[in-house]
């Protein structure tokens, strides 16, 4: 079975800092992962996905994660925190071997102080 | 373009009523998802339509639950009678064909459910 935990259910950052969003996953077979960001009453958006190739991966708004295999990890990082990146973010897996069930972690709500 | 559009955005009923949500998935897209959130649970899947056939409804939580598919380009889940319990947002999703690009969803924007 396949699960995903991410750690901190809240991250404050100040604007310009680092973000680091912990995603920590189980999967027996290679996953597929995801994260998608959700801003105040919308739905979720991509931000980006590992299914093969490159561990590290680049999304929209200058977010990217990295996979490492050794870690069961996916963490998501953007190096200058934006006042507009407050928003919640989730963590998602899904195996790959054409399984339409993705499944979402609790998520993480960033908030970013001026 | 247009995304997936849900309606009502909001809906506030009394409890024992049958509630209606719609879904207009994206034009093309062959997959459809209906998902619920709350602060509880988290984000759950409820079931998935596949060219309009449901695949898997095992999160469909009871019987008083219900969705269709009757073409490409609408979806409904039902609830009759509502509970207080069923106080969530309802999300729908789609993609193009999830046997074959895992895990890229467009959502709509939700509709926020109140069962008082």
């Amino acid at each position: 079975a396949q699960s995903v935990t991410q750690l901190g259910s809240h991250v404050s950052v100040s604007e310009g800092a680092l973000v680091l969003l912990r995603c920590n996953y189980s999967s027996s077979v290679p996953p597929y992962l995801f994260w998608y960001v959700q801003y105040p009453n919308q739905g979720l958006q991509l931000l980006l996905k590992y299914t093969t190739g490159a561990t590290l991966v680049k999304g929209i708004n200058g977010f990217e994660a990295e996979f490492k295999k050794s870690e069961t990890s996916f963490h998501l990082t953007k190096p200058s925190a934006h006042m507009s990146d407050a928003a919640e973010y989730f963590c998602a897996v899904s195996s790959g071997d054409s399984s339409y069930k993705l499944i979402f972690g609790s998520g993480t709500r960033l908030l970013v102080r001026p | 373009d247009a995304g997936v559009i849900q309606s009502p955005r909001h809906e506030v009923t009394e409890m024992g009523q049958e509630v209606t949500l719609r879904c207009k998935p994206i034009s093309g897209h062959n997959s459809l998802f209906w998902y619920r959130q709350t602060m509880m649970r988290g984000l759950e899947l409820l079931i998935y339509f596949n060219n309009n056939v449901p695949i898997d409804d095992s999160g469909m939580p009871e019987d008083r639950f219900s969705a269709k598919m009757p073409n490409a380009s609408f979806s409904t889940l039902k609830i009759q009678p509502s509970e207080p319990r069923d106080s969530a947002v309802y999300f729908c999703a789609s993609s193009l064909d999830q046997r074959e690009v895992a895990g890229e969803l467009f959502f709509g924007e939700g509709s926020r459910l109140t069962v008082l």
